[in-house]
C-alpha cells in the first residue's frame, strides 16, 4: 500500500519561529510537492521537487523554502512564521513512469496555526 | 497564470439527480488531467485521470469525465447523486509542456447533496 506520511497532523507555533514540516514517501517517486489549502482558494503549489536536490518554485513560494536531500523526504521550511501562514499543508508525491504514472498520492495534511 | 479553472465553488443537487462539475484548462498542448475528491477531514484521493488513451474516462464511485479538446474542458459527471458523494472536488492538470510532472489544482468545488 502506497504511503505519504506527514510528520504532524496539528502544529501550533509562535510568530517568528522557524518551522519545519516533514514529508516522507515510500514509493520511490521522483516528484514531491508541497501545497497549502485554504477555503475558496483550492490547493496552491508552494514548491515542487522533481529529483533529489532539485526544486522549482510554485505559485506562492514567498516565505517558504524546501529541502530534498534524500529521494524519500521533502521538507517545507517556514523561515519566520507569520499568522498569514496559518493553513492546511498537504504533501504529495508522484512518478511519471510505472503503473501509477502521473497519479499523485497525498499525505493526511498538517494543520498549522501560527499565533 | 491560471492553468485550471473550476466553474462554481459550490454545487447543490438533490439525491438521484445528475451531478455536473465543470473544469476548464489552459494549455496549448494536450495535458494530463485529473479529478480528485476530498471527503471531510480526509486527504485527497484520485477519482479518475485522463492521459490521452480515451476521451471518456471512467472513475471510481460511478463518476466519469470527458476530455473535449475543442472546449479545453474536462467536466466531471455522475448520472445519479448519492448522499455519500458530498465532498470537495478538485480538478488538476499536468501541463503538456511540463516533462517533470508539475501538478496544478483548481480552486475546488464543494458538492452538496440534498435528501
Amino acid at each position: 500500500d502506497v504511503k505519504v506520511t506527514q510528520s504532524s497532523r496539528y502544529l501550533v507555533k509562535r510568530t517568528g519561529e522557524k518551522v519545519f514540516l516533514e514529508c516522507v514517501q515510500d514509493m520511490d517517486h521522483e516528484n514531491m510537492f508541497w501545497y497549502r489549502q485554504d477555503p475558496g482558494l483550492g490547493l496552491r503549489l508552494i514548491y515542487f521537487s522533481y529529483d533529489v536536490k532539485m526544486k522549482e518554485k510554485g505559485d506562492i513560494p514567498e516565505g517558504y523554502s524546501v529541502s530534498r536531500e534524500k529521494k524519500e523526504r521533502f521538507s517545507l521550511i517556514l523561515e519566520s512564521a507569520s499568522t498569514n501562514q496559518t493553513s492546511m499543508y498537504l504533501c504529495a508525491s508522484s512518478s511519471l513512469s510505472g503503473p501509477q504514472g502521473t497519479e499523485a498520492f497525498f499525505g493526511q495534511g498538517t494543520r498549522l496555526t501560527v499565533v | 497564470a491560471q492553468s485550471v479553472t473550476q466553474l462554481g465553488s459550490h454545487v447543490s443537487v438533490s439525491e438521484g439527480a445528475l451531478v455536473l462539475l465543470r473544469c476548464n484548462y489552459s494549455s496549448s498542448v494536450p495535458p494530463y488531467l485529473f479529478w480528485y475528491v476530498q471527503y471531510p477531514n480526509q486527504g485527497l484521493q484520485l477519482l479518475l485521470k485522463y492521459t490521452s488513451a480515451a476521451t471518456l474516462v471512467k472513475g471510481i464511485n460511478g463518476f466519469e469525465a470527458e476530455f473535449k479538446k475543442s472546449e479545453t474542458s474536462f467536466h466531471l459527471t455522475k448520472p445519479s447523486a448519492h448522499m455519500s458523494d458530498a465532498a470537495e472536488y478538485f480538478c488538476a492538470v499536468i501541463l503538456g509542456s511540463s516533462n517533470t510532472g508539475k501538478l496544478i489544482f483548481g480552486q475546488g468545488t464543494t458538492l452538496q447533496v440534498k435528501p
